[in-house]
C-alpha cells in the first residue's frame, strides 16, 4: 500500500527567500512521484515528476525536488520565492495496483509568500 | 489547445436531490479520471476510463455514484440521491497515454449538499 505525508499544512516565506515543502511517502514498489500546484480557482498543474531516472528532478518555474530512497522523501524546493508562487502544493505517489496506476495524494501544503 | 473543462463550476443542492457533473477532456486523450476532495481531506481517486470503458472504479464510494463516458469523449458523474457527505470538490483529469504520463486537470466542480 502507498501513502503520502506532507509534513506542513502551511508554509510561510518572504519573497526572495528559499522555499522547502516537505513530502514523505511509503510505497511497496518503485513509485512514481509527482508535485502538483493549484492556484485559486484553477486546475492542478504538474510541476515535476520522478520516474526512476535522475534523482534530482527539475520542474517548471524554478522548482526542483530530490528523490531520496533511504529517507523515503521527495521534498520540493525553490531558491527564491516569488509572489506568484503562492498556491497549494500536492505531493503524489503512484504505483501499480491491480493493473492500474492509482495516484495517492498528500493533503496539500499552502504556500504563503509575504512581500 | 483547450484544456480540461468541467461543468458546472459550482452546484448547491439539497440532500436527496440528483446532481450530474460533466467533464470534457482534452481532445484525443483516451484516459479520463475522476477525483474528489472532501473539505480538509486529501484528493482521492474515484475512477479511470480508457476511452469508453471503466478501467478502474475502485475509488467510487458507493452505488449512489454513477460515471459514464459516452463514445469515449466527455464524461458525466451522477450522484443520486446526494447526501451531506458528498460535498466537496470533484476534479477531472485526462491524459493521452499510460497512467504515468502527465495528467491534465480541470478546475473542479464545487458541490455543496445542504
Amino acid at each position: 500500500a502507498q501513502s503520502v505525508t506532507q509534513l506542513d499544512s502551511h508554509v510561510s516565506v518572504s519573497e526572495g527567500t528559499p522555499v522547502l515543502l516537505r513530502c514523505n511517502y511509503s510505497s511497496s514498489y518503485s513509485p512514481s512521484l509527482f508535485w502538483y500546484v493549484q492556484h485559486p480557482n484553477k486546475g492542478l498543474q504538474l510541476l515535476l515528476k520522478y520516474t526512476s531516472a535522475a534523482t534530482l528532478v527539475k520542474g517548471i518555474n524554478g522548482f526542483e525536488a530530490e528523490f531520496k530512497k533511504s529517507e523515503t522523501s521527495f521534498h520540493l524546493t525553490k531558491p527564491s520565492a516569488h509572489m506568484s508562487d503562492a498556491a497549494e502544493y500536492f505531493c503524489v505517489v503512484s504505483e501499480l495496483s491491480g493493473g492500474s496506476y492509482i495516484p495517492t495524494f498528500g493533503r496539500g501544503t499552502s504556500l504563503i509568500v509575504h512581500p | 489547445e483547450a484544456g480540461v473543462t468541467q461543468f458546472p463550476s459550482h452546484s448547491v443542492i439539497e440532500k436527496g436531490q440528483t446532481v450530474t457533473l460533466r467533464c470534457d477532456p482534452i481532445s484525443g486523450h483516451d484516459n479520463l479520471y475522476w477525483y474528489r476532495r472532501v473539505m480538509g481531506k486529501e484528493i482521492k481517486f474515484l475512477l479511470h476510463f480508457v476511452k469508453e470503458s471503466k478501467q478502474d472504479e475502485s475509488g467510487m464510494p458507493n452505488n449512489r455514484f454513477l460515471a459514464e463516458r459516452t463514445g469515449g469523449t466527455y464524461s458525466t458523474l451522477k450522484v443520486q440521491p446526494a447526501e451531506l457527505e458528498d460535498s466537496g470538490v470533484y476534479f477531472c483529469a485526462s491524459s493521452q497515454g499510460p497512467e504515468q504520463e502527465t495528467q491534465y486537470f480541470g478546475p473542479g466542480t464545487r458541490l455543496l449538499v445542504l
